[in-house]
């Protein structure tokens, strides 16, 4: 069936260094993307989307990547600081949120 | 502006009971969304209701159910519960709910069912 996954379930950084996270999605129709980071004992906190007609968009410390060619999805976290560690999520907006597995983000000091 | 509140933060339940969430939406928003999480499946959608009706159902039993008030404040039910019911229960509300709009979730109802 149609889902939204996630390559790695786990990712380990050294702080300071750079991280990227990722994401196939299989519904070329979708149109809009969002990320999420889970902390602990919170809910999903909004943390960049894009729609379907850019290929890149960039926030504070992060910049997504789209690529409709091979449906792919990626989250760049700049600078990793140990204050983000968390389960990041992408999720593809179609009536309702699909989301993926997540990625469990360890920041090492 | 507050967050998405939802009440209560946790609850234990045995087999069999009900259980009713609650969760009021950001102020002015008009969607309100359910998701369960868990660690074997997931996020998963339950439903999504505007202006009081259901506009959106996912896969999940008729045991789960919900209804949203004129305020935009919303509620789930989960009747005759079950060991598998033991999850987050998670509440999301948008402005409108449209297909792109970002949603903003709650910290989530756990309930763990005995």
């Amino acid at each position: 069936g149609e889902s939204v996954g996630l390559h790695l379930p786990t990712l380990s950084v050294q702080e300071g260094d750079n991280s990227i996270i990722n994401c196939a999605y299989s519904n070329s129709a979708s149109d809009y993307f969002i990320w999420y980071k889970q902390e602990s004992g919170k809910g999903p906190q909004f943390i960049i989307d894009i729609r379907s007609n850019m290929d890149k968009r960039q926030g504070q410390r992060v910049t997504v990547l789209l690529n409709k060619t091979v449906k792919h999805l990626s989250l760049q976290i700049a600078a990793t600081q140990p204050g983000d560690s968390a389960v990041y999520f992408c999720a593809e907006r179609r009536s309702e949120l699909i989301f993926g597995q997540g990625t469990e983000l360890s920041v090492k000091p | 502006k507050a967050g998405v509140t939802q009440t209560p933060r946790y609850l234990i339940k045995t087999r069999g009971q009900q259980v009713t969430l609650s969760c009021s939406p950001i102020s002015g928003h008009r969607s309100v969304s359910w998701y369960q999480q868990t660690p074997g499946q997931g996020l998963q959608f339950l439903f999504e209701y505007f202006s009081e009706t259901q506009r959106n159902k996912g896969n999940f039993p008729g045991r789960f159910s919900g209804r949203q008030f004129s305020n935009s404040r919303s509620e789930m039910n989960v009747s005759t519960l079950e060991l598998g019911d033991s999850a987050l229960y998670l509440c999301a509300s948008g402005t409108l709910g449209g297909a792109n709009e970002k949603l903003f979730f709650g910290s989530g109802t756990q309930l763990s069912v005995l």
